[in-house]
């Protein structure tokens, strides 16, 4: 079975301009997290989506927004980029919303710099 | 007090040691906790989720304590091949809270 998907691998934006970032969570799995990963942290939560709808919000700017399509893959926007934003952008897949050792299968990241 | 915090690394350990993690987290309604690996350049991989009675998958053993607000992953034997960064994440609501982890180098 395929597990989660992201595309591009790799992003080179400049500052000011919007990217996009996409996945496909695990075949059955209905939500979707976002999470940034700066070198030397751990990933950062951004967002989380069950069922199209927005469960979870971390503390990130209103630069950062989401959805999820019916298929429950789902996109990452980031507008007016930062070089700030330069980091591994992870997208995790569950099968619900979480709780009860609920567990988040991560994909293999969209790589951004921003110049 | 941080969210979640990681012994600080780098591990560097010989083959065959034993060596051990920690992570506190200040978050006491939390319910769920996880050890990911995180291979360079590489995606979190779940290595262990961690359950209140303790649990063990062969050579690693990771143990809850809720009344002080920490979990541990214990490696034993280490081998090359566990060299890697050592993600703890703790539940939070919908979100998982990450460590900043810990790198662990095996040298032969």
């Amino acid at each position: 079975d395929a597990g989660v998907t992201q595309s591009p691998t790799h992003l080179i934006k400049t500052r000011g301009q919007h990217v996009t970032l996409r996945c496909s969570p695990i075949s059955g799995h209905k939500s979707v997290s976002w999470y940034q990963q700066v070198l030397g942290q751990g990933p950062q939560f951004i967002f989380q989506y069950y069922e199209k709808e927005e469960r979870g919000r971390g503390n990130f700017p209103d630069r950062f927004s989401a959805r999820q399509f019916p298929n429950y893959s789902s996109e990452l926007n980031v507008n007016a980029l930062l070089l700030g934003d330069s980091a591994l952008y992870l997208c995790a897949s569950s099968f619900s919303l979480g709780g009860n050792q609920e567990t988040q299968y991560f994909g293999p990241g969209t790589r951004l710099l921003v110049l | 007090r941080k969210e979640v915090e990681q012994d600080p690394g780098p591990f560097n350990v010989p083959e065959g040691a034993t060596v051990a993690f920690n992570c506190t987290y200040s978050n006491s309604a939390s319910q769920s906790f996880f050890w990911y690996r995180q291979d360079c350049r590489k995606e979190p991989k779940l290595l262990m989720s961690v359950y209140s009675s303790g649990n063990e998958d062969g050579r690693f053993t990771a143990q809850l304590n809720r009344a002080s607000q920490y979990i541990s992953l214990l490696i034993r034997d280490s081998k090359l091949s566990d060299s890697a960064t050592y993600l703890c994440a703790v539940e939070a609501g919908t979100a998982l809270i990450f460590g900043k982890g810990t790198t662990l180098s095996v040298s032969s």
